[in-house]
């Protein structure tokens, strides 16, 4: 069974700029949650998705946003990039009807902003 | 309170046992899980615990958990070169409705040959 994929791996983009990632979950995983790992911060939770909605975002502007497509992959925008938008982008999917709520990420994409 | 804690780093010796505590303040954390992420990659799920668990053994790993002190181990006995990477501890709280999950800060673990 294929595992999260996320794409692209890397990603460089000037400030000012926006970017988009795109998240492909684990079939049959109709939620999906968004990640930043930045360096030194840890992981901060960005946003969940779940059968095409917006479920809940984590304490980051509005520039970031995304979207869940009828096939529950989603994208991930930010727009007006800063410097410190600068960071390790995971994605995880989880089953909605899983019992124990695990999640499981893909490798991420590496977005860096000059 | 959603803040997970972990220490930053630790060293252990090939074929010793290592330890990477963590520590929540949220007591309506359902689960407790730990992740390894390795140079470069995404997180691996190693193991969960439920809140009504005291511990969990799979394999090398055993978890500990104490849900009057709001602390959780891992321990990984005969600890190899492969074990070195950057371990997370992560809470989910299902009541919340957010499901989303919170983690600590990530230990670093660096097994010397």
């Amino acid at each position: 069974e294929a595992g999260v994929t996320q794409s692209p791996t890397h990603l460089i983009k000037t400030r000012g700029q926006q970017a988009t990632l795109r998240c492909s979950p684990i079939s049959g995983h109709t939620s999906v949650y968004w990640y930043q790992q930045a360096l030194g911060l840890g992981l901060q939770f960005l946003l969940w998705y779940d059968e095409g909605e917006e479920r809940n975002r984590g304490n980051f502007p509005p520039r970031f946003s995304g979207r869940q497509f009828p096939n529950y992959s989603s994208e991930l925008n930010v727009n007006a990039l800063e410097l410190e938008d600068s960071a390790l982008y995971l994605c995880a999917s989880r089953f909605r009807g899983s019992e124990i709520d695990t999640q499981y990420f893909g490798p991420g994409t590496r977005l860096t902003v000059l | 309170g959603e803040d997970v804690e972990q220490s930053l780093f630790l060293s252990v010796r090939e074929g010793d046992s290592s330890v990477i505590n963590c520590t929540y303040t949220d007591s309506s954390s359902t689960y407790l899980y730990w992740y390894k992420q390795e140079p470069g990659a995404g997180l691996q799920l190693l193991t969960y615990i439920f809140s009504n668990m005291d511990m969990k053994q799979d394999q090398r790993l055993t978890v500990l958990l104490n849900k009057k002190d709001k602390h959780l181990s891992l321990r990984i006995a005969d600890t190899q070169t492969g074990d070195s990477a950057i371990y997370f501890c992560a809470e989910s709280k299902r009541q919340t409705g957010a499901n989303n999950l919170f983690f600590g800060t990530g230990t670093r673990l660096t097994v010397i040959p």
